[in-house]
């Protein structure tokens, strides 16, 4: 079984500039998560969706960050304008229904975000 | 020993000792707990979970005990080996709501 698939792996950027991530999750998995690892700490949740609907958005930055789900299965997390504090790897995962935050969240390798 | 770094606690050990990783959680109305593991440059990895009527529960080479009272819990891995070497994470759920909540994290280092 394939597991949660994103891209890009690395990214650059300087300050005020945007940056789109995209996640592919595990097929059939109706609930994408969004998370935010700074280093040392750990992950803290964005945005969580349940199949093209979002059931918790309370801790994305929504002057800055944006995130979609359009046909329920990929997602794409925006930022723009970066600053400097959003250099983080970006997680994304998914489960199998709704989990409630329960059950087995399956992550992907992450996107690294480097804003100078 | 066990010490705290600039950002993660970290334990250090040897090859074939068992290893107890500590973890206090905030939040009393918690009542469902997860242990991730997460090794570098990968997105964290299931480890084992536990409900809040539960006061022990095993896997494989893992035990996870949680104390409601003083709000601790701790994940024990048996025979530890160099493939343990991770970050691992305790998170915690309210039943009702979908956020899972990390915590910081602490490192684990095995040496051979």
């Amino acid at each position: 079984e394939a597991g949660v698939a994103q891209s890009p792996r690395y990214k650059i950027i300087e300050k005020r500039q945007s940056v789109a991530f995209w996640c592919n999750p595990i097929s059939g998995h109706a609930t994408l998560y969004w998370y935010q690892q700074i280093l040392g700490q750990g992950p803290k949740l964005l945005i969580q969706f349940q199949n093209n609907g979002v059931v918790d958005d309370s801790q994305l930055p929504k002057d800055r960050f944006s995130a979609e789900r359009l046909k329920g299965v990929d997602s794409t997390l925006k930022i723009q304008p970066a600053k400097l504090e959003d250099s983080a790897v970006y997680l994304c995962a998914s489960s199998s229904g709704l989990a409630g935050g329960r059950g087995e969240l399956f992550f992907g390798e992450g996107s690294r975000l480097t804003v100078l | 020993g066990e010490s705290v770094g600039l950002h993660l606690p970290t334990l250090s050990v040897q090859e074939g000792d068992n290893s107890i990783i500590n973890c206090a959680y905030s939040n009393s109305a918690s009542d469902y707990f997860i242990w991730y593991k997460q090794e570098s440059g990968k997105g964290p990895q299931f480890i084992i979970d536990i409900r809040s009527n539960m006061d022990k529960r095993q896997g494989q080479r893992v035990t996870v005990l949680l104390n409601k009272t003083v709000k601790h819990l701790s994940l024990q891995i048996a025979a530890t080996q160099p493939g343990d070497s991770a970050v691992y994470f305790c998170a915690e759920n309210v039943s009702g709501y979908s956020t899972l909540t990390f915590g910081k994290g602490t490192m684990l280092l095995v040496s051979p």
